[in-house]
């Protein structure tokens, strides 16, 4: 089945420091990817999506290209925030009728001054 | 616009009591619903989804139920907690027939502690 696999956190970086959390799936067919962030003691909230192969979404400062060649589908940030800190996920769903969302298992990224 | 109310916002019980939890959809007609679950320094776990009023998929096997008895309304349930339902659980919506992708919106949880 379709699976989505994340770098383990915690990531921890000082604020201005270059980000990047590490994101591969398996998936038949052509999958849509999704960066979804978690603030502390909150919902998830959609960071950036892509659709296709090559296709770049981005938001916030935030990017991630749709490898598909690698099946990879890497956050980056050039420049974090400490009010960045929070926990991210990576996630896919199917291109054929309803599919649900997989998750990955999300990375905490800590940010300090 | 749509907006998704979960509550309550947190939730202390004690092991063997009963559980409803609410989830209610504004703005969207027809929404997938979803509900999810997040154990302590875990990942997310689907729970059960819904496309329509009454149809309910449950993703894994526990002592925890939902039913949908409005087009906007998705509840969790369990007649019996235990220790290991405490998590944080989240609802989510879908719009039904997106068809491509199944871009997900985030209710802001519940926090169950189960004592």
């Amino acid at each position: 089945g379709d699976s989505v696999t994340q770098m383990e956190g915690p990531v921890t970086l000082s604020e201005e420091a270059f980000l990047t959390i590490n994101c591969t799936y398996t998936a038949t067919g052509y999958p849509s990817l999704f960066w979804y962030v978690q603030y502390p003691g909150e919902g998830l909230q959609l960071l950036l999506k892509a659709t296709k192969a090559d296709d770049k979404g981005s938001n916030k400062g935030f990017e991630a290209t749709y490898r598909k060649e690698t099946t990879s589908f890497h956050l980056e940030k050039g420049s974090v925030q400490v009010s960045d800190s929070a926990v991210y996920f990576c996630a896919l769903s199917g291109d054929t009728g309803f599919q649900k969302l997989v998750f990955g298992t999300g990375t905490r990224l800590l940010v300090s001054p | 616009s749509q907006t998704i109310h979960q509550w309550p916002a947190t939730l202390v019980q004690p092991v063997g009591s009963p559980l409803s939890l609410e989830c209610t959809v504004e703005g969207t007609s027809n929404p997938n619903l979803y509900w999810y679950r997040q154990a302590a320094g875990r990942g997310l776990q689907l729970l059960f989804y819904s496309v329509g009023i009454g149809q309910i998929s449950s993703e894994v096997p526990q002592n925890l139920s939902a039913s949908r008895p409005q087009d906007r309304q998705f509840i969790l349930s369990s007649k019996k907690l235990l220790l290991s339902d405490s998590g944080f659980y989240l609802c989510a919506w879908s719009v039904l027939g997106s068809g491509g992708f199944n871009e997900q919106f985030f209710g802001p949880g519940t926090r169950l502690t189960v004592l």
